[in-house]
């Protein structure tokens, strides 16, 4: 399967607690976002990647969240000090650079679901 | 707040019945988007429509764009149960140089009955 990977998908923690999801995009993609999705709305920008380069956070991204992409391959997005409003579907997608064949089209992942109790 | 407003909320038809979703949106754009979404899934590309353009096509889908209007519609003809899925508009907004950073609207939960 060559599609855009998370891990895990789904991740049930405690109030409090730190929790990192992994995302893989499609190999030849040097784009790569994360959006938030809760129950019953449309996905929200967090934060995009162009290789290893972090270009925008939306403001969603409060300073307890982080996000990395080493080495332009994968990468991780992480909660510290997780809280009840944090549950949701974190959404990883990737797509070609603008040199590298970019169509608009993104590739999602199946998200990681994150339950904080 | 969210650039793009789905209506309506949800539709419900029967299979073989014509689905049409509407899109509204606030500001210019370069493109806009479609994605569909099975329940706890990720979210799968439909069809892309340009600014410059005003209507397409691809298999049983038929979109349309009035810029004039900021505004979209999406035609599912021939409904089939597996169908039955949210739907999203999509819109990545012009003047920046975040290409790929969409913003989308609360979708559409299509249930199509066999």
């Amino acid at each position: 399967d060559t599609g855009v990977s998370q891990n895990p998908r789904h991740k049930i923690t405690k109030r409090g607690q730190n929790v990192t999801f992994r995302c893989d995009p499609i190999s030849e993609h040097n784009r790569l976002y994360w959006y938030r999705q809760t129950l019953g709305q449309g996905p929200e920008f967090l934060t995009y990647f162009q290789n290893e380069a972090q270009l925008e956070k939306s403001r969603l991204l409060s300073d307890r969240f982080s996000a990395e992409r080493p080495k332009g391959s994968f990468s991780t997005l992480e909660i510290q000090r997780t809280e009840q409003g944090d549950s949701a579907m974190y959404l990883c997608a990737s797509s070609a650079g603008m040199a590298g064949g970019y169509t608009g089209e993104l590739f999602f992942g199946e998200g990681s679901r994150l339950t904080v109790l | 707040s969210q650039q793009g407003e789905e209506d309506p909320q949800a539709l419900s038809i029967q299979e073989g019945e014509n689905a049409t979703m509407n899109c509204s949106y606030k500001t210019s754009i370069n493109n806009l988007q479609w994605y569909r979404q099975n329940s706890g899934r990720g979210l799968v590309h439909l069809i892309l429509i340009r600014s410059n353009e005003r209507e397409k096509h691809s298999g049983r889908l038929r979109v349309t764009l009035d810029t004039s209007k900021k505004s979209s519609s999406l035609l599912i003809t021939a409904s089939r149960a597996a169908d039955t899925a949210s739907y999203f508009c999509a819109t990545d907004v012009a003047g920046g140089t975040s290409y790929g950073k969409l913003t989308f609207g609360q979708g559409t939960i299509l249930t199509v009955h066999p």
